[in-house]
């Protein structure tokens, strides 16, 4: 069964650093999607990204954040200089038609982030 | 402002026994709800979803009940086992969003 990775499983860095998550979305989806889950809080939505541009942006995805879709099958969330609060689980999804109720979403297995 | 959540944030349930996981959203124009699990380590995984123009659906061993009136979602597992175990997270999101508003998720904890 297709599905979406995202690596790295687990990352530590330092206060101020720049991270970068990677996602490969199911190869055929087009529609990608970055959640984020601080530990044992709901899963919230950062941004969605469709034909090279972001359709759709919560309030949490500020300036610090940014996407990516490199080439044909990589999509990248960066955070340019991470703060304590960034750390969670970022979850990547993608689905085939756009909006959710055009199809179901998938979504990987996530990245944790932890933030010293 | 809006909101998706839950009523209880556990339920444990005796396996083979029926479990209903409740759910209130409070944004009347959501018109498209959805039920993930995420089990210990994972992404959430898709359950069963419906539309606002239905009150019932009806999957394998699970049934989404909506009752628009007072903006309540239920996930209804039947026989419920072991690997039933996991977070329920019930979801929402209107037509032309990209984004899925989740709730604060169910701990469903079956006992032997």
């Amino acid at each position: 069964e297709p599905e979406v990775t995202q690596t790295p499983s687990h990352q530590v860095t330092q206060m101020g650093q720049e991270v970068i998550l990677r996602c490969v979305p199911i190869s055929n989806h087009l529609y990608f999607y970055w959640y984020r889950q601080i530990l044992g809080q709901k899963v919230e939505f950062l941004v969605s990204f469709y034909n090279n541009e972001i359709s759709e942006k919560s309030e949490i995805f500020d300036d610090q954040f940014s996407v990516e879709r490199p080439d044909g099958s990589n999509f990248t969330l960066k955070i340019r200089s991470t703060k304590l609060e960034d750390s969670a689980m970022y979850f990547c999804a993608s689905n085939l038609q756009g909006t959710p109720g055009t199809g179901e979403l998938f979504f990987g297995e996530g990245s944790r982030l932890t933030v010293l | 402002g809006e909101s998706v959540g839950l009523h209880l944030p556990t339920l444990s349930v005796q396996e083979g026994d029926n479990s209903i996981i409740n759910c209130a959203y409070s944004n009347s124009a959501s018109d498209y709800f959805i039920w993930y699990k995420q089990e210990s380590g994972k992404g959430p995984q898709f359950i069963i979803d419906i539309r606002s123009n239905m009150d019932k659906r009806q999957g394998q061993r699970v049934t989404v009940l909506l009752n628009k009136t007072v903006k309540h979602l239920s996930l209804q597992i039947a026989a419920t086992q072991p690997g039933d175990s996991a977070v329920y997270f019930c979801a929402e999101s209107r037509s032309n969003d990209y984004k899925l508003s989740f709730g604060a998720g169910t701990t469903v904890t079956v006992r032997a």
